[in-house]
């Protein structure tokens, strides 16, 4: 299948720092990406979708001003957590869709642990 | 309000025999449906798709069968082996051009006991 690279894999920052997450498609070129946030034992949440050369579109209920989403490539989105607090703490997940594979089918990410102390 | 169920949040079975994973949904628009394995602290893998237009898919020890009626799916692993112990979440995704995003399960964390 195809190959989502996401970094960093961790990171630990300070209450009230911006953390940025980049999510690349490897092998294809991505118009679409998402980005999800998973609670533990919960399922992943979908956050925002991000197209290429325009604005993401944000799920009811997540800040688009305090998760910003830049998708200025066909291969890179990124996901900034501005001014982190500790309820930020979460895994998050890009996904990217495939224009040449069938329709559906999103490749994710490895995830990023982010823990905001 | 939960579109996409897995009722089981685990499941434990012997090497060798057959694990069977459940997801309901409740949206009727839903018209294609996925399977996916989650490892700790990766991102999920693509396993097995289906149409709505089909009830059964193969793909080696994975199939995935579809109940449109009772709103149901259902992936089969046989035989059952140890690295398949992860993660599985269902997720769904609606009809239309453009329709790409995808609901998700919580998951079902099965467990292969050799």
């Amino acid at each position: 299948g195809a190959v989502v690279s996401q970094h960093p894999s961790w990171v630990i920052c300070k209450s009230g720092t911006s953390v940025k997450i980049e999510c690349r498609s490897l092998d294809f070129q991505a118009t679409t990406m998402f980005w999800y946030r998973q609670f533990p034992k919960q399922s992943l949440m979908l956050m925002a979708t991000s197209n290429e050369g325009s604005k993401a579109t944000y799920e009811q209920g997540v800040e688009k001003d305090k998760f910003l989403i830049n998708h200025a490539s066909l291969t890179l989105s990124t996901l900034t957590v501005t001014s982190a607090h500790p309820e930020d703490s979460s895994f998050y997940i890009c996904s990217a869709r495939d224009p040449g594979s069938v329709k559906n089918i999103q490749y994710f990410g490895a995830g990023t642990r982010l823990s905001v102390l | 309000d939960q579109q996409v169920k897995q009722n089981s949040p685990s499941l434990s079975v012997q090497e060798g025999r057959i694990s069977i994973l459940n997801c309901d949904y409740t949206n009727s628009m839903f018209d294609y449906f996925l399977w996916y394995k989650k490892y700790p602290a990766e991102g999920p893998t693509f396993l097995i798709s289906i149409s709505s237009i089909k009830d059964k898919n193969e793909d080696g020890r994975f199939t995935v069968f579809l109940n449109k009626s009772a709103k149901h799916l259902s992936l089969h692993i046989v035989p059952s082996q140890p690295g398949d112990s992860a993660v599985y979440f269902c997720a769904a995704s609606l009809g239309g051009a453009g329709s790409y995003q995808l609901t998700f399960g919580k998951g079902t964390k099965l467990s292969v006991i050799p």
